[in-house]
């Protein structure tokens, strides 16, 4: 079974160019995560997916940062401008669900760094 | 939100020894998991576990949830088992991670 798949690995960008991450869950998980690690923390929730219905958007800084999971199924994370300090590492993890099978897988990964 | 604390912050061990880490919370959770994060930040899935002991291999874990604490045991480590171990307590929906303890296995 594959895992949780995120495109690209490493993204090389000058601030206010606009960027987009994607992200393909587990097969049959209806509940999807995008999380920001820095450097020597844990990761960090931006925001959380049932099917296609963001149900906590709370943590994802709005007036740069947008998220999409259109069909219930992959979902784009796009920052727009960027800024020095979106340099760090965006994860995807996902669950069958977010109540009793909540068990959460993640994926390798997208290294932002913002020059 | 809850705080999660974790110890210790680093560790350094012999290919051989044992090691417990530690995670604290704050608050009561509905359920806990526990993951390596290796050298190439990849996390993976360590324990699934909101309470009682579980074992899977040389790796053991334990949540107190009455008590608000998990551990992590480590045995027989080896130069693979390096990397950041992170616990992840969750609070209705939510996990929430810690800081993590850096374990480095020297051969």
């Amino acid at each position: 079974e594959a895992g949780v798949v995120q495109s690209p690995r490493y993204k090389i960008i000058e601030k206010k160019q606009p960027v987009a991450f994607w992200c393909n869950p587990i097969s049959g998980h209806n509940t999807l995560y995008w999380y920001l690690q820095n450097l020597g923390q844990g990761p960090e929730l931006l925001i959380r997916y049932e099917n296609e219905e963001a149900v906590d958007d709370s943590q994802l800084p709005k007036d740069r940062f947008s998220a999409e999971r259109l069909k219930g199924v992959d979902s784009t994370l796009k920052i727009q401008p960027a800024e020095l300090g979106d340099s760090a590492v965006y994860l995807c993890a996902s669950s069958l669900d977010s109540y009793s099978y909540n068990e959460q897988f993640f994926g390798p990964g997208t290294r932002l760094t913002v020059l | 939100g809850i705080q999660v604390e974790q110890s210790p912050p680093d560790l350094i061990l012999q290919e051989g020894a044992n090691s417990t880490l530690r995670c604290n919370f704050s608050d009561s959770v509905n359920n806990l998991q526990w993951f390596h994060q290796n050298p190439w930040g990849q996390l993976i899935n360590l324990f699934y576990i909101p309470s009682g002991t579980k074992q899977n291999g040389r790796l053991s874990a334990t949540t107190v949830a009455t008590e608000r604490y998990s551990l992590l045991y480590i045995s027989s480590s080896q130069t693979t088992d390096s990397g950041v171990y992170f616990c992840a307590p969750l609070v209705g929906n939510q996990f929430y991670f810690g800081t993590g303890t850096s374990l480095t296995v020297i051969p």
